[in-house]
């Protein structure tokens, strides 16, 4: 079975660009959540989507924002780049919301110069 | 908001000892606590995870002990192997939604 799978694996953006960000969950699952790993830390929970519905929101500014598709696909969307957001990108699947497991994609390395 | 601490944050054993990993939350509503490992460059596995209805759960080598009245949560790791070298972290879920607070990670080094 496929697990959770995000795109592109890499990117390379200039300060003030935006990117687009896309995962697909495992199948049957109906949750997605977007997850920022910084160099030598735990991921920081950015968001959750639940039914194409945002079910929790993180502590990011409102250049970060995403949506869940009819296909339980999801895309995350940062705008005006700055050189903080250069991270791991990592997008979890889950069945449900209420304590299913979380299981992660390989990510995205975003790379801001 | 939930805060999730982790000990340590490197830790160095010799092959076929035991490892322990520590966290403690200062959330009470916190109701799930997964255990995740990352090797270099790949994505976080989920290991084990308890909830705070259990006190214990193993899984062949690994176990994981929590405590709510103290409010922490520790990971066993028995007769480490060298495959058992990576970066350990552990989480905390309070209520619904998928909001896991992860601590900073325990850089796990098992020598031959």
């Amino acid at each position: 079975d496929a697990g959770v799978t995000q795109s592109p694996t890499h990117l390379i953006k200039t300060r003030g660009q935006q990117v687009t960000l896309r995962c697909s969950p495992i199948s049957g699952h109906k949750s997605v959540s977007w997850y920022q790993q910084v160099l030598g830390q735990g991921p920081q929970f950015i968001f959750q989507y639940y039914e194409k519905e945002e079910r929790g929101r993180g502590n990011f500014p409102d250049r970060f924002s995403a949506r869940q598709f009819p296909n339980y696909s999801s895309e995350l969307n940062v705008n005006a780049l700055l050189l903080g957001d250069s991270a791991l990108y990592l997008c979890a699947s889950s069945f449900g919301t209420a304590g299913s497991p979380l299981h992660f994609g390989n990510g995205t390395r975003l790379t801001v110069t | 908001g939930e805060n999730v601490e982790q000990h340590p944050s490197t830790l160095s054993v010799q092959e076929g000892d035991s490892a322990v990993i520590k966290c403690t939350y200062s959330d009470s509503a916190s109701n799930y606590f997964p255990w995740y490992k990352q090797e270099l460059g790949k994505r976080p596995q989920l290991i084990i995870d308890i909830r705070s209805n259990v006190g214990e759960k193993k899984d062949q080598r690994i176990a994981v002990t929590l405590n709510k009245t103290a409010k922490h949560f520790s990971l066993h790791i028995t007769e480490t192997q060298p495959e058992d070298s990576a970066v350990y972290f552990c989480a905390a879920k309070a209520g619904g939604g998928n909001k896991l607070t992860f601590g900073t990670g325990t850089q796990l080094k098992v020598e031959l």
